[in-house]
């Protein structure tokens, strides 16, 4: 079964407002990974955040994790039509060697 | 330094023609991944290469698919007698270790008519 889901499946918003994207997981882990891809290739690493953090910052990105819940959520503040892209999740289940991937958020940008 | 590589970045082929797909890593990473994405869906796991060790092939859906590391560094990942489900963005990725940051290619956009 799929260890990280996001939530929702798509997000289209207008140009400026903030974005929010969860992810949620089923097993204990060891971190928990943020990926952006755009047109359907390479995906671009976006943040790390591990078991022991709550809350990671990188310019306007936003990661959180409750490891209680079993969930993470990105916020990206004043969205820019580049921001238009599939947001993905990963997880990397305690003990485990290799990320286990969601299905995606797609995030649309209205300018 | 040069990011990942993969070649081709397009591919068609027939069915039931055996196609090979390179991925060239970071140097210096010592994990690389393969993973196949279908139009609008996430990221299947196919193999996994750590070091020396033996690779992870939990993820290969038959027996069709098979890859090999050279050296430690490039990556091929052949399919057999390919299908028509095996269309797909093949995806390489690499990391400086099991678990961490991947960086990854651009991808083969594999077409089997």
């Amino acid at each position: 079964s799929q260890q990280g889901e996001e939530d929702p499946q798509a997000l289209s918003i207008q140009e400026g407002e903030n974005a929010t994207m969860n992810c949620s997981y089923k097993t204990s882990i060891n971190n928990l990974q943020w990926y952006r891809q755009n047109s359907g290739r390479g995906l671009v690493h976006l943040i790390l955040i591990r078991s022991n953090e709550r809350e990671k910052h990188s310019g306007r990105l936003r990661v959180t994790l409750d490891t209680s819940k079993k969930s993470s959520s990105l916020l990206i503040t004043a969205s820019r039509a580049a921001d238009t892209a599939s947001y993905f999740c990963a997880t990397l289940a305690q003990g485990a060697q290799k990320l286990v991937f969601g299905q995606g958020t797609r995030l649309t940008i209205n300018p | 330094g040069a990011g990942v590589s993969q070649s081709p970045s397009n591919k068609v082929t027939e069915k039931g023609k055996d196609v090979e797909l390179r991925c060239d890593p970071i140097s210096g990473h010592t994990a690389l991944y393969w993973y196949r994405q279908s139009l609008g869906q996430g990221l299947e796991f196919l193999i996994y290469f750590q070091g020396n060790s033996a690779p992870d092939k939990s993820g290969l859906p038959s027996d069709r698919f098979s890859a090999e590391r050279t050296g430690g560094s490039v990556s091929t990942l052949t399919i057999q007698r390919t299908q028509q489900e095996d269309s797909a963005v093949y995806l390489c990725a690499s990391s400086t270790g099991p678990g961490l940051e991947q960086y990854f290619g651009p991808g083969t956009r594999l077409t089997v008519t």
